[in-house]
């Protein structure tokens, strides 16, 4: 089966300041990675996704993730965080059963950006 | 577009009565829908996938009769918690999957239940 992992359970960072919520993967053939981010009480929102080509892919709201073959990662980054950026962000893989395409997510991290 | 919508939003039962939540992709047909269980502050647990006009495919250790899911049209799907009980409180989340867009899944809002 196809799994994400990520590492770091919060991540802390300034106002301001770069942010990175790391994500690692574990796949069968290509890898089709999302991110996605959850805030209180609420579902989860797309942010972005890669299957092929570029290896730095952007996505909503100034997120942007690199996909990193040698290293099986897939970090999200933005270059200056936001005290509403402040939520819980999954990783997922596309993964294949008996019912079709579903997505495996990692644990999540929780993300916490202060003023 | 591509909007995913839960009813209700929130629920309290008692134990023992059976709960109906519904996932609607309102601007899109979704063959296949899916129902996620988060527990607070953790990961979104596939319970099962909603397939329309079929049975529903369980992931292993979900009971079927348990949680009943229904996916009679090409824009619904509906889960009920069946006879209730206080460790079935959850947040539950469904997905529907657009054809039309490469497979993407759209994630409802969710919904909490609440079992006393």
């Amino acid at each position: 089966a196809q799994s994400v992992a990520q590492p770091e359970d919060q991540v802390n960072v300034a106002e301001g300041n770069p942010l990175t919520v790391k994500c690692t993967y574990s796949v069968s053939g290509n890898p089709y990675l999302f991110w996605y981010v959850q805030y209180p009480n609420r579902g989860l929102q797309f942010l972005l996704k890669y299957i092929t080509g570029d290896n730095l892919v952007k996505g909503s709201y100034g997120f942007e993730a690199e996909f990193n073959k040698s290293q099986t990662s897939f970090h999200l980054k933005k270059p200056s965080a936001l005290v509403s950026d402040s939520a819980l962000y999954f990783c997922a893989v596309r993964d294949y059963s008996n019912s079709g395409y579903a997505l495996n997510f990692g644990k999540g991290t929780s993300l916490l950006v202060t003023p | 577009g591509a909007v995913v919508s839960q009813h209700p939003s929130w629920v309290i039962c008692k134990s023992g009565t059976s709960v109906k939540i519904e996932c609607r992709s309102l601007d899109f047909q979704a063959t296949t829908m899916f129902w996620y269980r988060q527990f607070p502050k953790q990961s979104l647990m596939l319970m099962a996938t909603s397939n329309e006009g079929s049975k529903a495919t369980y992931e292993q250790g979900v009971e079927k009769d348990k949680f009943l899911i229904n996916h009679a049209s090409l824009t619904l799907s509906t889960l009920t918690v069946t006879s209730a009980h206080p460790e079935d409180s959850s947040f539950y989340i469904c997905s529907a999957r657009d054809l039309a867009r490469y497979n993407e899944q759209f994630f409802g809002p969710g919904t909490r239940l609440t079992v006393l």
